[in-house]
Order: structure tokens, then C-alpha cells, then sequence
């Protein structure tokens, strides 16, 4: 059965460092995996989308990599600012064998100080 | 990717009362989804629904609890029936993309008092 954990669960930093968020899973033969990010009690917002085909992903200071054999995938942000405040989740499919259904992480609350 | 709209995007109720959540999608879509997200947790699938058919709910979750209706392939309600205050969450909805990463709402915050 497939878990996600996502360390640590909370992060604080100062503005202008680049950070790592981590996302684990247990079952490797996923066909992707999302990041998101959420604002206090909004919704999400896709980030990321990595297909198992691909090793990273990258959106302005964003840049997302897969790992399957070690069953980790990373979130890495550059020159964080303020506006970077949120939880950022990461979601894998259920089952590797292609339905619709993922499993989220329980997210890792970032807060940047200006 | 799809643009959903979603409303109300909060709201505080009575127990005992109902409350209908609704999303409009910009484009049409098979299947979409409805998701809890109790305080400091991550999301739980309540159910997926599909055109033209029933939902299909997740262990844990009926339709008494929860209905839900589709009645086009663009639009989509929950229903949070016999409100207590366990049910207070944000409820999410969403779709699936093409190239297979989710699109989600912009959440309805619910309160029940």
C-alpha cells in the first residue's frame, strides 16, 4: 500500500535561502508525482508535475526531481521570499497500476522571514 | 488546464443543517473529485463522481453523509447533510488533467457551530 511522508513537517528560513522539501513514498512503480502548494485554508495550487519518464521539473525558482529506486522525490526553491509562506504538498498514485487516485503527504508548512 | 470554480468559499453553519458546495469547470471532464481536508491534515477522497451514474465513495463515506450530483460533465455538487461540528473542513474538488496531474478548486472552509 503506498504512503508519502513529507520531512520536516515544518521549516522556518530567512529570506533569500534556498531550501529542500522532501517527499518519500513507499511503493517506486508510480507513473508520477505532483507538488502543490496550499494557503491557510484555500485551496491548491499545482506546482509540479513530475511523469516517471522524467528526472526533474523545473517553473522559474522551482525545480522538482524524481527519484523511483530510492522511492524520494524533492522540492527545491531557490532565493525563497516571503511570498513563499505555505504548505506544500506532494501527491503519488495509489496504485502504480494506473488509476486515478493519488495519496497526499501530510505537507511541510514553510515560512520565510522577511 | 481546467479552471474550476468553487463556492462558496466559506461558510459557518448550524448542526443539523445541510450545506451544498458546488464547482463549474471551464472544459468538460469524466471524472471529478471530492476531497476533505480536516484541520492540520492532509486530504482523504470522499468519492469520485461521474456523468451519468452514481458516485462512487470511498470506505468511510455514504451517500446519506455526503450526496453528491453531476449532472453534466462540468459541473458537480457536494452535499453536506446533518452538519456537526466534525464536519468542519475544508472541502475540496478537482479534476484530472490530460497528462495526469490534478486541477484543484479553491476550497470551501466550513465551520459548524
Amino acid at each position: 500500500k503506498q504512503e508519502v511522508t513529507q520531512i520536516p513537517a515544518a521549516l522556518s528560513v530567512p529570506e533569500g535561502e534556498n531550501l529542500v522539501l522532501n517527499c518519500s513514498f513507499t511503493d517506486s512503480a508510480i507513473y508520477n508525482l505532483q507538488w502543490f502548494r496550499q494557503d491557510p485554508g484555500k485551496g491548491l495550487t499545482s506546482l509540479l508535475l513530475i511523469q516517471s519518464s522524467q528526472r526533474e521539473q523545473t517553473s522559474g525558482r522551482l525545480n522538482a526531481s524524481l527519484d523511483k529506486s530510492s522511492g524520494r522525490s524533492t522540492l527545491y526553491i531557490a532565493a525563497s521570499q516571503p511570498g513563499d509562506s505555505a504548505t506544500y504538498l506532494c501527491a503519488a498514485p495509489i496504485d502504480p497500476e494506473g488509476t486515478y487516485k493519488y495519496i497526499f503527504g501530510t505537507g511541510t508548512r514553510l515560512k520565510v522571514l522577511a | 488546464s481546467a479552471v474550476i470554480s468553487q463556492k462558496p468559499s466559506r461558510d459557518i453553519c448550524q448542526r443539523g443543517t445541510s450545506l451544498t458546495i458546488q464547482c463549474q469547470v471551464d472544459s468538460q471532464v469524466t471524472m471529478m473529485f471530492w476531497y476533505r481536508q480536516q484541520p492540520g491534515q492532509s486530504l482523504t477522497l470522499i468519492a469520485t463522481a461521474n456523468q451519468g451514474s452514481e458516485a462512487t465513495y470511498e470506505s468511510g463515506f455514504v451517500i446519506d453523509k455526503f450526496p453528491i450530483s453531476r449532472p453534466n460533465l462540468t459541473f458537480s455538487t457536494l452535499t453536506v447533510s446533518n452538519m456537526s461540528p466534525e464536519d468542519s473542513s475544508i472541502y475540496l474538488c478537482s479534476v484530472l488533467g490530460q497528462e495526469g496531474g490534478y486541477t484543484f478548486g479553491s476550497g470551501t472552509r466550513l465551520t459548524v457551530v
